[in-house]
């Protein structure tokens, strides 16, 4: 009931077009869903964070949608660029004391020059 | 303001060896999270220190611990090395407990090779 689930484990995105990666959870205590992206030889870095009040966030290229009720959310990437290259992971929390972040398992993006 | 910063970058050690990785949050952030990321497990959970106590921690051995000190710098250690301890050791500190409006930031991490 910890676990996020995260699709695909790689995508291949052509200059310009959409990366859209998926994820899914079960433990409905969960209320903050970041999502993190990581270059080669770096720590993760945050992108853009929502919490299930609100269906859609968007910043900039990256937009979170999340659906309560499926217990799904995904990240868009508009126009996806070859410095979007990275691996980007969703995550869930239960900011209560005692409780931890859980990461998905990462999805390679790759964007075609 | 600089970033949270970990040392040494890279480390080799043998089984059976033991081995201390630190790290020093960013200026003012008070917790300090360790991780584990390896290519098969993905990223996970070690434990979390806030004001020189463990706050949370993952389902790892006792062979793994950690320790806070009063600058909010910490260590971890990991003793009797096994060849599964090969990772990326990430750590990541915020102004309060990780979560919510508590946002995460990661170092850059520490390699750890065992041979």
């Amino acid at each position: 009931q910890q676990q996020v689930k995260q699709s695909p484990q790689s995508l291949i995105v052509q200059k310009g077009g959409i990366s859209i990666i998926n994820c899914a959870y079960e433990n409905t205590a969960f209320d903050y869903f970041p999502w993190y992206q990581q270059f080669p030889g770096k720590g993760p870095a945050l992108l853009i964070a929502i919490r299930p009040d609100v269906s859609e966030k968007k910043e900039g290229r990256f937009t979170i949608s999340f659906n309560k009720s499926a217990k799904q959310f995904s990240l868009h990437i508009m126009d996806s660029q070859p410095g979007d290259s990275a691996t980007y992971f969703c995550a869930a929390n239960v900011p209560v004391y005692g409780q931890n972040f859980v990461f998905g398992p990462g999805t390679r993006l790759s964007v075609l020059p | 303001k600089a970033g949270v910063t970990q040392t040494p970058r890279y480390l080799i050690k043998t089984r059976g060896q033991q081995v201390t990785l630190s790290c020093s949050p960013i200026s003012g952030h008070r917790s300090v999270s360790w991780y584990q990321q390896t290519p098969g497990q993905g990223l996970q959970f070690l434990f979390e220190y806030f004001s020189e106590t463990q706050r949370n921690k993952g389902n790892f051995p006792g062979r793994f611990s950690g320790r806070q000190f009063s600058n909010s710098r910490s260590e971890m250690n990991v003793s009797t090395l096994e060849l599964g301890d090969s990772a990326l050791y990430l750590c990541a500190s915020s102004r309060g407990l990780a979560g919510g409006s508590n946002e995460q930031f990661f170092g850059p991490g520490t390699r750890l090779t065992v041979l």
